[in-house]
């Protein structure tokens, strides 16, 4: 199992442009989100999904738009880049079954907003 | 929005001290969970909290879930140069969303 992967590991865009961070799990998880953290900020829920067609806003979903048509995907899409938006961004996946919601988290991206 | 207050923000301590660190909120929570992340990756789940009052253990790292559910402990036992790393805490609101803490940076000297 590769787990949670993301791509790309790094991106640099201008004010403006558009861009979409991929997610993807092999787990047959139920749950996927995406957070992006900032320093002194810890992690912030921008969007969450409990399953493929599903979707909700999390505390901070401005300025992002998240689809789920199938299980293993998730992406997160900036539609109109700002220099607020520069941060670290992590997805993650649980097993919505059970009491023990373990969320597994991806290696990140980290995007840079000029 | 809602955010935990993790203290203390960051420590620097000797190799084979123990280490406490803990987290509060204004809000309950049925879940505690505790992370760390380490430079360049995404967090790791160390131990989750269930219940209030519970005790739980994972090798030197023990946590409590608070009485009052408003708060969270971890604590690390003869800490080696490989704990170094940002330690978050996280409860759980509602069944699918979770609000994580600012996180302890800690350091260890050799």
């Amino acid at each position: 199992n590769a787990g949670v992967t993301q791509t790309p590991k790094f991106q640099v865009l201008k004010t403006g442009q558009s861009m979409t961070l991929q997610c993807a799990q092999d787990m047959n998880h139920e749950y996927m989100s995406w957070y992006r953290q900032d320093p002194g900020m810890g992690l912030r829920l921008i969007h969450y999904s409990v399953g493929a067609g599903i979707t909700d806003q999390g505390e901070v979903p401005n300025g992002y738009n998240v689809s789920r048509s199938t299980t293993e995907d998730f992406p997160l899409r900036l539609l109109s880049a700002a220099p607020s938006q520069t941060s670290v961004y992590f997805c993650a996946s649980s097993d919505s079954g059970g009491l023990s919601k373990t969320q597994y988290f991806g290696p990140g991206t980290r995007l840079l907003v000029l | 929005g809602q955010q935990l207050n993790q203290s203390p923000q960051s420590m620097f301590i000797q190799e084979g001290e123990d280490v406490s660190m803990n987290c509060t909120s204004s809000s309950i929570f049925n879940t505690w969970l505790w992370y760390k992340q380490d430079p360049g990756e995404g967090p790791v789940l160390l131990i989750a909290l269930y219940k209030a009052g519970e005790l739980t253990s994972n090798g030197r790292l023990t946590a409590q879930f608070g009485i009052t559910r408003k708060d969270s402990f971890l604590n690390i036992s003869a800490s080696i140069p490989s704990d170094v790393g940002i330690y978050f805490c996280a409860g759980q609101l509602g069944t699918y969303k979770y609000i994580f803490g600012t996180g302890t940076r800690l350091k260890v000297l050799a």
